[in-house]
C-alpha cells in the first residue's frame, strides 16, 4: 500500500491550464482504471472531481478532465478560476483497499 | 440530504484506546459500503480502513492492521471505529465517508473528528 507520487505543488494564472499527475506501481494503477481525483478546501470535506479516470461526477466543471497513460494518471484544470485553489489527491482503488497520494497544493497565482 | 457526522475525537495517551462513531441519515445506510479516511496535521489523505454493506467484509491499511477495528450497525445507521494501542502517529482527523454514485470513489464525507494521541 505505497502511496501514489504527486507533485507537492503546481501552479497557473487565472484562465491558464494546468496538469497534475499521479504515478503509481503498476499494481496500483497500471492494471486497473479506477483512479480518482479529489479538490480539498482546508476545513471542508474532501469533493471527487474525477472518478474512474475520466468520468466527472454531475455537477462538476466540465474544466476538469482526467486522463491516464500506463502507471500515470492525470488531472488537468483548464481555464483556472481562482476558486480552484485548493489542495488535490489521486486515489486508487486496488485489491479491496484504496491508497491516496501526497496531496498537490494548487495556487492560482 | 446525506449527513455523515463523526464523533468520538479527543485526547488520547499513546497505548490507549478511541472508539469513533458516526451517524448517518439521509441515504439507506444498510446499502452501502463504509470507509474511515484520516488526515494527520499538515499531510495528506490516508484510507484507514472499510466495511461492506453488510458488516460481512472488512480490510484495512496496513498502518492500522491488528489495532483498529471497523464495524457498523444498521439499525442504528451507525458506523464505529475501535481504535486500540493508539500511536502517536494515528493523530489525525479522522472521516466518515462513502461512495454512492461515482464508482469507487469515496463521493459523500462527514466533517470529520480530531484524534489527538499525545502522552
Amino acid at each position: 500500500q505505497s502511496a501514489l507520487t504527486q507533485p507537492a505543488s503546481v501552479s497557473g494564472s487565472p484562465g491558464q491550464s494546468i496538469t497534475i499527475s499521479c504515478t503509481g506501481t503498476s499494481s496500483d494503477i497500471d492494471d486497473f482504471n479506477y483512479v480518482s481525483w479529489y479538490q480539498h478546501h482546508p476545513g471542508k470535506a474532501p469533493k471527487v472531481m474525477i472518478y474512474d479516470v475520466i468520468d466527472r461526477p454531475s455537477g462538476v466543471s466540465d474544466r476538469f478532465s482526467g486522463s491516464r497513460s500506463g502507471n500515470t494518471a492525470s488531472l488537468t484544470i483548464s481555464g483556472l478560476q481562482a476558486e480552484d485553489e485548493a489542495d488535490y489527491y489521486c486515489s486508487s482503488y486496488t485489491s479491496r483497499s484504496w491508497v491516496f497520494g501526497g496531496g498537490t497544493k494548487l495556487t492560482v497565482l | 440530504q446525506v449527513q455523515l457526522v463523526e464523533s468520538g475525537g479527543a485526547v488520547a495517551q499513546p497505548g490507549r484506546s478511541l472508539r469513533l462513531s458516526c451517524a448517518a441519515s439521509g441515504f439507506t445506510f444498510s446499502s452501502y459500503a463504509m470507509h474511515w479516511v484520516r488526515q494527520a496535521p499538515g499531510k495528506g489523505l490516508e484510507w484507514v480502513a472499510v466495511i461492506s454493506y453488510d458488516g460481512s467484509d472488512k480490510y484495512y491499511a496496513d498502518s492500522v492492521k491488528g489495532r483498529f477495528s471497523i464495524s457498523r450497525d444498521s439499525s442504528k445507521n451507525t458506523l464505529y471505529l475501535q481504535m486500540n494501542s493508539l500511536k502517536t502517529e494515528d493523530t489525525a482527523v479522522y472521516y466518515c465517508a462513502f461512495g454512492a454514485a461515482a464508482g469507487t470513489a469515496i463521493d459523500s464525507w462527514g466533517q470529520g473528528t480530531l484524534v489527538t494521541v499525545s502522552s
